[in-house]
């Protein structure tokens, strides 16, 4: 099974700043099959990207995503309010398996 | 644009099972291949796939999980089923019901990988006696 893990834990930046958020899996995985989500408290995840780096429908442009084999990486060009959340990488493998991230909290400094 | 929507008790005592249903609403047609899909999160922590059931109604589970878990779907496809069995408080969590595209196509390309794209708004799900 490939894990997937999340670096930074936290991230703590200000508004109008650029965020990276890193996801690395433990073997190389088809870009095709790497995901992020965003989750605000209470809410349920909202799908930001796929593929690696296709934005979802109604997804700003300041979310873009990038990598290969085992790196990837969620870059927020400039932070508004609305973005500090937890955010997910998933992967899908083959026979129908999924596996998350665990996450990494975008917090306001 | 597609709807979820969870329900089923919000406890459930130890050794018990758990049983909840995903309501479906909306236009539920894509491209590809459809999954539904049961995740959870337990209290604080992050996400975990559970298992999923496709249009033409295959169950793949979560190998942590096999077992214990069944997921079903009626023959309308607007419902889908979650049964977890011998639960115990390790099983307190939100659990959300999603749609999985596979295969997925826009104007520009086609897709082999999945994601989930469309969600419930959770239910929680507390294991006590």
């Amino acid at each position: 099974e490939i894990v997937l893990t999340q670096s930074p834990g936290t991230l703590s930046l200000s508004p109008g700043e650029r965020a990276t958020l890193s996801c690395r899996a433990s073997q190389s995985i088809s870009s095709s099959y790497l995901v992020w989500y965003q989750q605000k408290p209470g809410q349920a995840p909202r799908l930001l990207i796929y593929a690696a780096s296709s934005r979802a429908a109604g997804i700003p442009d300041r979310f873009s995503g990038s990598g290969s084999g085992t790196d990837f990486t969620l870059t927020i060009s400039r932070l508004e309010p609305e973005d500090f959340a937890v955010y997910y990488c998933q992967q899908y493998g083959s026979s129908v398996l999924y596996t998350f991230g665990q996450g990494t909290k975008l917090e306001i400094k | 644009q597609v709807q979820l929507l969870e329900s089923g008790p919000g406890l459930v005592k130890p050794s018990e099972t758990l049983s909840l249903t995903c309501t479906v609403s909306g236009d539920a047609v894509s491209s590809g291949e459809t999954y539904w899909t049961w995740i959870r999160q337990s209290p604080g922590k992050g996400l975990e796939w559970m298992g999923s059931i496709s249009d033409d109604g295959y169950a793949y589970y979560s190998p942590s999980l096999k077992g214990r878990i069944a997921i079903s779907m009626d023959t309308s496809k607007r419902h889908f089923s979650l049964s977890l069995r011998s639960v115990s408080a390790a099983d307190t969590a939100v659990y959300y019901c999603a749609r999985g595209l596979q295969g997925f196509c826009n104007t520009i390309s086609c897709y082999t990988g999945s994601w989930f794209d469309s969600w419930g708004q959770g239910a929680l799900v507390t294991v006590s006696s």
